[in-house]
């Protein structure tokens, strides 16, 4: 079985500083990593994701996330953060058995981005 | 591309009472999932549907069924209500291997 482990629920930032979001995962297989952001009253937005290749990836809105299978993990960062990041930030993860329909998340980490 | 539609935004019930939610995914996705998610519990799986078929299962009691219509559109329904059912309950549809699931915005169900 996978799980995923994000190790902040609360994350405060100064506006224009840079954030890390940790997350870890677990799983006997090979799996697909996920960066999902939910903005209040809001479905989730894929912000980025990492498949194969290389281990540094870049998503939307400046984020990026390096994979580390050595110690799976999959934190995310951002250089320099803004007001409208404010939200809450999910890792996922799923394996490659033949289908990504069954997404296992972590708790989520709340981004506090203060002027 | 219209996005991933899911009907009603919000719904009030009873205990005891049953609900049905709507999702219709983006054209050309076959694959639709629906999530839990609640502040206690956070983001968990009930299922997924790949061309009307089951195709996984989270642990969720019987009370949580769903199916998937020849056009993609999947309904999810529970049964007997309980309080704890309170949830936005989320759909995702996808269109294949390695390929992200695309939320919609989710239906916020009370139950009293």
């Amino acid at each position: 079985a996978q799980s995923v482990t994000q190790l902040d629920s609360q994350v405060p930032v100064f506006e224009e500083a840079p954030v890390e979001l940790r997350c870890n995962y677990s799983s006997s297989v090979s799996v697909y990593l996920f960066w999902y952001v939910q903005y209040p009253n809001q479905g989730l937005q894929l912000l980025l994701k990492y498949l194969s290749g290389s281990t540094l990836v870049k998503g939307i809105n400046g984020f990026e996330a390096e994979f580390n299978k050595s110690q799976t993990s999959f934190h995310l960062r951002k250089p320099s953060v803004h007001i409208s990041d404010t939200a809450e930030y999910f890792c996922a993860v799923t394996t490659f058995s033949g289908n990504t329909g069954k997404l296992i998340f972590g708790q989520g980490t709340t981004l506090q981005v203060k002027p | 591309k219209a996005g991933v539609t899911q009907t009603p935004r919000y719904l009030i019930k009873t205990r005891g009472q049953q609900v049905t939610l709507s999702c219709s995914p983006i054209s050309g996705h076959r694959s639709v999932s629906w999530y839990q998610q609640t502040p206690g519990q956070g983001l968990q799986f009930l299922f997924e549907y790949f061309s009307e078929t089951q195709r996984n299962k989270g642990n969720f009691p019987g009370r949580f069924s769903g199916r998937q219509f020849s056009n993609s559109r999947s309904e999810m329904n529970v049964s007997t209500l309980e309080l704890g059912d309170s949830a936005l309950y989320l759909c995702a549809s996808s269109g294949g291997l390695g390929d992200e699931q695309f939320f919609g915005p989710g239906t916020r169900l009370t139950v009293l």
